[in-house]
């Protein structure tokens, strides 16, 4: 069954070092999120990707955070000067077009993110 | 904004007990609702979903969940707990009153099952 994947799945980096978060989608989706969760909270939406263009952000998803899709394949999540505050559980996700807002997404593994 | 509620943030059962998940939404226009699990050191698995076509909806593992427009509610059930259900459930929901994708989740419901 295909499968969303992240890498790296754990990182560790000192405060004020940039950060770039891949996730490989599913093959046919179309739409991608990424989503984090600091230790102990809630599952909180930070982006979402279509047609090579941000579609939604949230208000977290600041100057500091950008979103990229390199190739056909990987989709990415850049922090440009991490903070403590970012550690946290990062996950992407995708989906597909057809349902629309009823379209599930499918998340990845997570990258767990530690700042120093 | 529309947003959901799960009362209980740790739910501890006896295996081969009746699970019951809670979980309250508030929104202006019919949402679109969705549990998923999350088992230790993994990602974010659907169970299943509310899309409007039944309200009492199936999951995968023997999970259900019915959708109670009065209540504005999407329990989650199970009639008989399996040490394997032992995972982090959320509840979420989609913004259909303003057409965003972005899932909206729960904080998060911590099953237990004892033997």
């Amino acid at each position: 069954e295909p499968e969303v994947t992240q890498t790296p799945s754990h990182q560790v980096t000192q405060m004020g070092q940039e950060v770039i978060l891949r996730c490989v989608p599913i093959s046919n989706h179309l739409y991608f999120y990424w989503y984090r969760q600091i230790l102990g909270q809630k599952v909180e939406f930070l982006v979402s990707f279509y047609n090579n263009e941000i579609s939604e952000k949230s208000e977290i998803f600041d100057d500091q955070f950008s979103v990229e899709r390199p190739d056909g394949s990987n989709f990415t999540l850049k922090i440009r000067s991490t903070k403590l505050e970012d550690s946290a559980m990062y996950f992407c996700a995708s989906s597909s077009l057809t349902s629309g807002l009823q379209e599930t997404q499918y998340f990845g593994p997570g990258t767990r993110l530690l700042v120093l | 904004a529309q947003s959901v509620t799960q009362l209980g943030s740790h739910v501890s059962v006896s295996e081969g007990a009746l699970v019951l998940l809670r979980c309250n939404y508030s929104s202006s226009v019919p949402p679109y609702l969705f549990w998923y699990v999350q088992y230790p050191n993994q990602g974010l698995q659907l169970l299943l979903k509310y899309t409007s076509a039944a309200t009492l909806v199936k999951g995968i593992n023997g999970f259900e969940a019915e959708f109670k427009k009065s209540e504005t509610s999407f329990h989650l059930t199970k009639p008989s707990a399996h040490m394997s259900d032992a995972a982090e459930y959320f509840c979420a929901v989609t913004h259909a009153d303003t057409g965003r994708r972005a899932l909206t989740f729960g904080s998060g419901t911590r099953l237990q099952v004892q033997p």
